[in-house]
């Protein structure tokens, strides 16, 4: 029983090109996350929704829109692929809002654009 | 300079060792505080959160000094399944902020 899954783990495609990342969480959490990890391994939170709305965008570009159809999805998806969008993507979900609870993280999804 | 700093290592110790990592903020508004520990190509996952009291969990033991706004994470007897990459993190509102993580290697 996968507590939040992604889907694809891995995606190479070419610069230019649309994708999207799936994510889904099966505890019952209200609040969903896009983290991306780059090549040096710094993990940076890109969104947050709670029951579909969003709370937090932090300064990523418009190319970048998440989608949640309900609150146990958070789909990401990313316009325009460029070189430095090369990253290891982690979605991730949490009980409730708040500084307090403990984060649950996807497996990744590993993104190479060529 | 980021917000949450950590050495980033590697800490090659030997098998039974006692090894310590530091790490310290900069934003005095964080509310909650984490060691979260990653193994390679995998997600981070919880190890334990951190409280001003102090926190133990059988070899882990970790701190919080508020007023320094510094925390560390010690693990004794080190076994080889430890290694891995151990990151700081805080919290604040809904946002995790996390450092850069401090590698660590046990070797037998």
């Amino acid at each position: 029983d996968t507590a939040v899954s992604q889907t694809p783990k891995y995606l190479v495609t070419q610069m230019g090109n649309d994708k999207s990342i799936k994510c889904e969480q099966n505890l019952g959490h209200d609040t969903m996350y896009w983290y991306k990890q780059d090549s040096k391994k710094f993990l940076k939170i890109m969104f947050s929704y709670n029951n579909k709305e969003l709370i937090i965008n932090e300064t990523v570009p418009n190319r970048f829109s998440p989608k949640s159809p309900d609150k146990a999805h958070l789909n990401l998806h990313i316009n325009s692929l460029e070189l430095g969008d090369s990253a290891v993507y982690f979605c991730a979900s949490r009980s409730g809002q708040g500084a307090f609870n403990e984060q649950f993280f996807g497996p990744g999804t590993r993104l190479t654009v060529l | 300079r980021k917000e949450v700093e950590q050495d980033p290592g590697p800490f090659n110790v030997p098998e039974g060792a006692t090894v310590a990592f530091n790490c310290t903020y900069s934003n005095s508004a964080s509310q909650s505080f984490f060691w979260y520990r990653q193994d390679c190509r995998k997600e981070p996952k919880l190890l334990m959160s951190v409280y001003s009291s102090g926190n133990e969990d059988g070899r882990f033991t970790a701190q919080l000094n508020r007023a320094s706004q510094y925390i560390s994470l010690l693990i004794r007897d080190s076994k080889l399944s430890d290694s891995a990459t151990y990151l700081c993190v805080v919290s604040r509102t809904d946002k995790l902020i996390f450092g850069t993580g401090t590698r660590l290697q046990v070797f037998p």
